[in-house]
């Protein structure tokens, strides 16, 4: 299958500080990647949708002033968490397409996680 | 509202037995249907994807599909101890107008465990 990187793998920050956390695909053009966030013992949450080249689409409840999505290229897609707190320490996962609406493959990156104290 | 219902388990099977995983969705305008394997602190690993209904054979896997039922399966034949995981199955449903990002929906797992 596809491989997905994720960097880094663990942070730990401070409260109110800034982390960014990069993804890329490695051996495929991915025009949409996507954002999950995972808290101990839950599923995934999709948190936004990130378009090459155009805004990211935000799911209800997820602040977008807060968690920054940039996909620059069609290979790198970043997510900055701006002004964390503890409650933002999670498993922050990428994943990218791979093929046409409705007829694709989605593959996840290593994770992040995120400690925020 | 997309549903992606999955029991938790844990589930338990011998080695060497076929392992079965359903999941249920509420959502009829799904279209594409997933399995992954997620190890404890670590990140999904796709396993499986069926689009049609019927069976889909790879390997020691096997996912079925049933669009009328509104369900998805997965066998493992042949379980290993390195089954061992939490499997998860993820469904994509057409975004709706105003709706927010399109991507998958989750279920909340089922935890396998295969005893040697």
């Amino acid at each position: 299958g596809a491989v997905v990187s994720q960097h880094p793998s663990r942070v730990i920050c401070k409260s109110g500080t800034s982390v960014k956390i990069e993804c890329r695909s490695l051996d495929f053009q991915a025009t949409t990647m996507f954002w999950y966030r995972q808290f101990p013992k839950q599923s995934l949450m999709l948190m936004a949708t990130s378009n090459e080249g155009s805004k990211a689409t935000y799911e209800q409840g997820v602040e977008k002033d807060k968690f920054l999505i940039n996909h620059a290229s069609l290979t790198l897609s970043t997510l900055t968490v701006t002004s964390a707190h503890p409650e933002d320490s999670s498993f922050y996962i990428c994943s990218a397409r791979v093929g046409l609406a409705y007829s694709y493959e989605q593959y996840f990156g290593p994770g992040t996680r995120l400690t925020v104290t | 509202q997309k549903e992606v219902e999955q029991n938790s388990g844990p589930l338990s099977v011998p080695e060497g037995a076929i392992a079965s995983l359903n999941c249920t969705y509420s959502d009829r305008g799904s279209q594409s249907f997933f399995w992954y394997r997620q190890y404890s602190g670590k990140s999904p690993e796709l396993i499986m994807f069926i689009y049609s209904n019927g069976d889909k054979e790879d390997g020691r896997f096997t996912a079925q599909l049933n669009k009328a039922s509104q369900y998805v399966s997965l066998l493992i034949r042949d379980s290993q101890p390195s089954d061992s995981a939490t499997y998860l199955c993820a469904v994509n449903s057409p975004p709706r107008p105003g709706g927010g990002a399109d991507g998958l929906t989750f279920g909340k797992g089922t935890h396998l465990i295969i005893q040697p």
